[in-house]
């Protein structure tokens, strides 16, 4: 079956630190989608990759969507302690496939 | 305010009994899904429904059973065949066909089997 891996599991970073996340899938993806979830709570959506090789920004985080469609990052530069968390991508093929997570703690 | 209701929000059970959880939507959304997190772990699909009165398995729907008799419930059954079903359950939905959307999700129902 279809796999979204992601790396690392966990990352801890000294706040201003830059943080990025890596999703890769075994199989081509229509699109991809990245999620937040705080820690105890539920995730929320951040952001969908349609286009081969699209670039995306909000504010301090930039998302790229591998030229193959099959690998796509999240890079978060400069960070805060609101930015923990952990953040998971979503491939879309037939259903959705999520990533397996990257934990992020900030150490202020 | 639109959004999905999932509850009760922590419940606990013994070995041996069935619970549902309850998850609302009136968001009029068409697709609903259910997933497990494990601690540490990424999100794992039991079931989805893309229309009312039809659903279909995920990738660990053994042990759950689901119905979908309105657009707006999607409730699940914990039922005491799953062999470990303490977790945090979370219930999804979304608009549109399968290459769009985001999901919207709950706030989610943690089970706890003493």
């Amino acid at each position: 079956g279809q796999q979204v891996m992601q790396i690392p599991q966990y990352q801890h970073v000294q706040e201003g630190e830059d943080f990025t996340t890596y999703c890769n899938s075994s199989t081509t993806l229509s699109n991809i989608q990245w999620y937040k979830q705080r820690p105890g709570g539920h995730p929320v959506f951040l952001i969908q990759l349609v286009k081969s090789g699209e670039v995306k920004k909000q504010k301090r985080l930039t998302f790229q969507f591998g030229e193959a469609k099959k690998n796509s990052s999240l890079h978060i530069t400069a960070t805060q302690t609101t930015d923990v968390g952990t953040y998971f991508c979503a491939g879309i093929g037939n259903q959705f496939y999520f990533g397996t997570g990257t934990s992020l703690t900030v150490i202020p | 305010d639109g959004g999905i209701t999932q509850s009760p929000k922590y419940l606990f059970r013994k070995e041996g009994q069935n619970v549902t959880l309850s998850c609302e939507q009136n968001l009029n959304h068409d697709a609903m899904y259910w997933y497990r997190q494990d601690p540490g772990q990424g999100l794992r699909l039991i079931y989805y429904s893309q229309i009312v009165n039809d659903f279909q398995k995920g990738d660990i729907a053994e042990g759950y059973s689901v119905s979908r008799e309105k657009k707006e419930s999607f409730p699940l059954t914990v039922t005491s065949a799953q062999k470990n079903p303490t977790a945090f359950y979370l219930c999804a939905s979304r608009t549109g066909g399968m290459d769009t959307g985001e999901l919207f999700f709950g706030e989610g129902s943690r089970l706890t089997v003493l």
